[in-house]
């Protein structure tokens, strides 16, 4: 019963370098979604997909680009990592019937120097 | 202003008091949510409303969408509640979008 599941869970790169971090889901969710959460700071949503093959940018998408591979993946990339984007970020899926709640990936852990 | 604000940001208790958080928001809303952040780090939905009150365990949930305000209960606390708690809102016209407060940690202490 796997849920949402994000790879890594921890990171450390160097200002400059490329990343990608890699979400999947396995509950035939249609909505897909990228947030960041900072020290005093509620989450934020980076990107999210409501269908498989549409893509749209969140409150905080600068900096970052997206991937809705299929129904089951959406991949958050990082071109050119800025100190900036040292944060945790989650992904997350949603049924697509209203009421239903997103579940949450347990996060994966960014430092960029 | 933030458009949802938490109260208190943090809150500590004694095993088996009553703990109330608030959530009070500036835009029309279809639905709240209140979320627990596990000190993992891990997010679990506690609850969606869109009126009323709902009830699950110790837990409860209320929301008053004339006065823009909902609140989450805990009774008879217990040191494995301690996490934070995370108020989001569906704006009418976000979709599913949703948009979070800044959380309250809880801690429970024997």
């Amino acid at each position: 019963n796997a849920g949402v599941t994000q790879t890594p869970k921890f990171q450390v790169l160097k200002t400059g370098q490329s990343m990608t971090l890699q979400c999947a889901q396995d509950m035939n969710h249609n909505s897909m979604y990228w947030y960041r959460q900072d020290p005093g700071m509620g989450l934020r949503l980076i990107y999210y997909s409501a269908s498989e093959g549409t893509t749209d940018k969140g409150e905080v998408p600068n900096g970052y680009n997206v991937s809705r591979l299929n129904k089951r993946e959406f991949s958050l990339r990082l071109e050119s990592a800025a100190p900036s984007q040292t944060s945790v970020y989650f992904c997350a899926s949603r049924g697509g019937l209203f009421g239903q709640p997103q579940h949450f990936g347990d996060g994966t852990r960014l430092s960029i120097l | 202003k933030n458009e949802v604000e938490q109260s208190p940001q943090n809150l500590t208790a004694q095993e088996g008091e009553f703990i109330t958080i608030n959530c009070s928001y500036s835009v029309g809303i279809s639905a709240l949510h209140w979320l627990q952040q596990h000190p993992g780090g891990g997010i679990v939905s506690l609850f969606m409303l869109s009126s009323g009150k709902k009830k699950h365990g110790r837990l409860i949930a209320t929301i008053n969408i004339q006065e823009k305000h909902s609140s989450l209960h805990i009774t008879a606390s217990h040191p494995r509640d301690s996490a934070v708690y995370i108020c989001a809102v569906i704006r009418e016209t976000s979709g599913s979008r949703l948009t979070f407060g800044e959380g309250t940690q809880l801690t429970v202490n024997p």
